[in-house]
């Protein structure tokens, strides 16, 4: 949607390298959050992170407020990170879940 | 914690059918939302729910859509003279709450309309 922003729309990478996903929003936020869609189509929450940083492995996520921003960072990837990667906001002013449309990540071996 | 449940996973329909979907939340949660995917457009938010009244549709096709909730354990999207646009993964999200809160997604209902 025109309220997020997601970059890149796709990424290719080999096995070990590190991958920098931005999630840009054009309104203040409530909250937000990071989802990967596995394949098949499934949706799995990676974070929810409304501010500051969070880590769980080798992923990290940073949202500013201030700045509108979030990003997800994946150290070492793997081939099984490859999926599409999904931040989603909810806007401080609206009840909708607002969705950007995605950054497909393939990891080559 | 079964998760979101969704049925059916697939759904193949001739055009000018109904379809209806059902989603099942996870037990405990207050909130249920219906999202649309597809490549064009993406996650398209159609509706939710709190505590089991509809709070915003405003995501939804007026004319032929319709959501229900009629107990805290299913939530139900029908949609009334299928055409081919309407083919798509729908997906049943649920959260604790409407606001702040991680949402948890089913796993889909993808639907054909040919």
């Amino acid at each position: 949607g025109q309220q997020v922003q997601q970059s890149p729309a796709s990424l290719v990478l080999q096995e070990g390298e590190n991958a920098e996903l931005q999630c840009n929003f054009s309104t203040s936020l409530n909250s937000m959050q990071w989802f990967y869609q596995r394949p098949e189509g499934s949706l799995v929450s990676l974070f929810y992170n409304p501010s500051g940083t969070k880590q769980s492995g080798r992923l990290t996520s940073t949202t500013v407020i201030k700045e509108r921003r979030s990003s997800l960072h994946i150290s070492s990837s793997q081939i099984t990170d490859s999926g599409t990667y999904l931040c989603a906001m909810e806007p401080d002013n609206n009840n909708r879940i607002f969705f950007g449309d995605g950054t497909q990540l393939v990891v080559k071996p | 914690n079964a998760g979101v449940i969704q049925t059916p996973r697939h759904k193949v329909t001739g055009k000018g059918q109904e379809a209806t979907l059902w989603c099942e939340p996870i037990s405990g949660h207050s909130a249920v939302f219906w999202y649309r995917q597809t490549i064009v457009q993406g996650l398209e938010f159609l509706t939710y729910f709190r505590n089991q009244a509809p709070i915003d549709d405003s995501g939804m096709p007026k004319e032929r859509f319709s959501a229900q909730m009629p107990n805290q354990s299913h939530s139900t999207l029908k949609i009334q003279s299928t055409q081919p646009q309407d083919s798509a993964v729908y997906l049943c999200a649920s959260s604790h709450s409407h606001s702040g809160n991680t949402l948890y997604f089913g796993e889909g209902s993808r639907l054909i309309v040919v």
